[in-house]
């Protein structure tokens, strides 16, 4: 059985600070990895995904992946109060290409004005 | 940017009727999937469809749901005979390749009383 593990939180941070939501995954063949963010009664909506080991950067995001270690993480810099809402972490099952996802509990981030 | 769209937002239905959930995929998209998330809970794998046929199904999904894109266009999940415990949030995602991201749709929240 897959597991992919989430801090649940919450997790507050000031305004103007770094976000950083961590996860964790059993599969060690997994190859995709996906962060979504899902605000209270919303839909998951993609904000990164990643597929290599190191760091991918989209604006204020960053995506950290190390498959040694079986961990991928999000930073969030400059945090908005808008970036309040729950964070998931989502596994695609090999050989499944992209979708049957395994999404983590998330995590929920709080910005603090 | 285009959506997928779902309706109705809002289900309700007394125990051991039908529902039907719809969804309108995004036009040039091929791989369908539907997917719930229990109040407070995670999200969970339903059933993938490609070439109007399902290609994957959790466990979750038996007997009494099914899937059908009767129309070309709606991409249906039914659920027959509802329980209590088929309350949740349905979302329809699509891609347009296996190894693409996928989209969610808004949701429909289905309550069964």
């Amino acid at each position: 059985q897959k597991e992919v593990e989430q801090n649940s939180g919450p997790l507050s941070v000031p305004e103007g600070a770094i976000a950083s939501l961590n996860c964790t995954y059993s599969d060690r063949g997994s190859q995709s990895f996906f962060w979504y963010r899902q605000y209270s009664g919303k839909s998951p909506e993609l904000i990164m995904s990643i597929y290599s080991n190191g760091d991918k950067e989209d604006g204020r995001f960053t995506a950290q992946l190390n498959k040694a270690s079986q961990y991928v993480s999000l930073l969030i810099r400059d945090s908005q109060p808008s970036d309040s809402a729950t964070y998931l972490c989502a596994v695609p099952e090999i050989n499944f290409g992209n979708e049957k996802l395994t999404f983590g509990t998330g995590t929920r981030l709080t910005i603090i004005p | 940017e285009p959506e997928v769209t779902q309706t109705p937002s809002h289900q309700v239905t007394q125990m051991g009727q039908e529902v039907i959930l719809r969804c309108v995929p995004i036009s040039n998209h091929l791989y369908f999937y539907w997917y719930r998330q229990i109040l407070g809970q995670k999200v969970e794998f339903l059933v993938s469809f490609y070439n109007n046929e399902i290609s994957e199904k959790s466990e979750i999904f038996d007997d009494q749901f099914s899937v059908e894109r009767p129309d070309g266009s709606n991409f249906t999940l039914k659920i027959r005979s509802t329980k209590l415990e088929d309350s949740a949030m349905y979302f329809c995602a699509t891609t347009g390749g296996r190894n693409s991201p996928l989209h969610f749709g808004n949701g429909t929240r289905l309550t069964v009383t």
